[in-house]
């Protein structure tokens, strides 16, 4: 098993671009939690998606969007890039959401945004 | 809110000395407690959680809801938990919360 997968591992975007994220979870886990860790801080909650569905969401602005697919598998998607966007964003999987913490990170998604 | 404070960005011990990582919290409820820990150019990984109150790699932790605490301990650190080590706090909502990490170095 390869653990939680996530792509691309780095990526570099201009101020007012679009980008998605992607995440492959455990297999077997129905659960999805992304992050933002800033340099210097710990992960910051942005959403967490169950059996296809948003069961929490953090406070980012609604440029912050993500779904989960019929295959476990998630996309987070950011409009409108800042510069204060540029963070590595994490993926976690959980088996059950609400029951399991988060105890599977994937490697992360290193963002630049200039 | 809930909050989550780790007051020592940096900690440096010698081997074989006892370590204590400081985590102290802020929640209405009644939270659930973790540490992660996350090793130079691995992942971040659930190191342990309040209700097991197991012991992990020698660590262990308890909660103190008196003092909202939930500090990291071991007795005799090794080099190799040389790490970033990270309190996180999740309440009825279910979303973790971090905080922002402590750099532990154990010298040789």
């Amino acid at each position: 098993d390869a653990g939680v997968t996530q792509s691309p591992t780095h990526l570099i975007k201009t101020r007012g671009q679009h980008v998605t994220l992607r995440c492959s979870p455990i297999s077997g886990h129905k659960s999805v939690s992304w992050y933002q860790q800033v340099l210097g801080q710990g992960p910051q909650f942005i959403f967490q998606y169950y059996e296809k569905e948003e069961r929490g969401r953090g406070n980012f602005p609604d440029r912050f969007s993500a779904r989960q697919f019929p295959n476990y598998s998630s996309e987070l998607n950011v409009n409108a890039l800042l510069l204060g966007d540029s963070a590595l964003y994490l993926c976690a999987s959980s088996q059950q959401g609400r029951g399991d913490p988060e105890a599977f990170f994937g490697q992360g998604t290193r963002l630049t945004v200039v | 809110a809930q909050r989550v404070t780790q007051p020592e960005k940096l900690l440096s011990v010698f081997k074989g000395a006892p370590v204590e990582l400081k985590c102290n919290y802020s929640y209405s409820g009644s939270p659930e407690l973790f540490w992660y820990v996350q090793y130079s150019r691995q992942r971040l990984q659930l190191l342990l959680r309040h209700i097991s109150r197991e012991s992990i790699k020698g660590f262990t932790a308890d909660l103190n809801k008196g003092e909202t605490s939930f500090h990291l301990k071991k007795p005799f650190a090794q080099e190799e938990d040389s790490a970033m080590y990270y309190c996180a706090l999740r309440g009825s909502n279910y979303k973790l919360t971090f905080g922002k990490g402590t750099l532990l170095t154990v010298n040789p």
